[in-house]
């Protein structure tokens, strides 16, 4: 079965810096997305890409944060300079059509220290 | 997108049905019914999701009340993997915006106890 994937599954940084969170969504799939849960509170959405733009975005996806799809395969989040808050599991999701099911990956953890 | 109401936690016997009640009483009439559910701090799972009609696949059933109130989902043989936080998540088919965001509440969390 098709599967969306991310890596790395857990990523540990420094506060102040920069990091890039990479998924490869199922590769007919058309709308993209990144979520994040921290640790014992809700999933949350944080931006939804489509036709190679950003379609909507949360309060949460502020300017620290950008997402990109390079190469017609990779899709990546970055966030630019890392805070404490921004610890969390990160999920990546991927759907070929905007009534379907979404597909998530199993996630990249970020711990910022 | 309407808000739903889950009970916080259920207990179920392994090998039996597992019914997870869901309110939506402000759902309108273009707005389906999702469930999706999360083992262990994994990505989210889709189950299943309806219109009006009762719907079942491989993976459980889902009945709406006639008025599409309130849903049930259905686990018919609920095994120790099952164990999951599951969610009831309603919203348009085609949203206003082209991102069609999933919004998750706090779900149920079920135990599934041998």
């Amino acid at each position: 079965e098709p599967e969306v994937t991310q890596t790395p599954s857990h990523q540990v940084t420094q506060m102040g810096q920069e990091v890039i969170l990479r998924c490869v969504p199922i590769s007919n799939h058309l709308y993209f997305y990144w979520y994040r849960q921290i640790l014992g509170q809700k999933v949350e959405f944080l931006v939804s890409f489509y036709n190679n733009e950003i379609s909507e975005k949360s309060e949460i996806f502020d300017d620290q944060f950008s997402v990109e799809r390079p190469d017609g395969s990779n899709f990546t989040l970055k966030i630019r300079s890392t805070k404490l808050e921004d610890s969390a599991m990160y999920f990546c999701a991927s759907k070929w059509d905007r009534g379907t099911e979404a597909f998530f990956g199993q996630g990249t953890r970020l711990t910022v220290v | 997108d309407a808000k739903t109401t889950q009970p916080p936690s259920m207990d179920c016997a392994e090998g039996r049905a597992a019914n997870l009640p869901c309110n939506h009483s402000t759902i309108s009439g273009n707005e389906y019914v999702y469930w999706y559910r999360q083992i262990h701090s994994q990505g989210p799972q889709y189950i299943i999701h309806g219109l009006k009609n009762n719907e079942t696949n491989e993976m459980a059933s889902l009945i709406i009340t006639e008025d599409r109130k309130s849903s049930t989902l259905i686990l018919p043989h609920a095994t120790l993997r099952d164990t999951a936080v599951y969610y009831c998540i309603v919203r348009v088919w085609f949203g206003g915006a082209a991102g069609n965001k999933l919004t998750f509440g706090g779900g149920t969390r079920v135990l599934v106890k041998p």
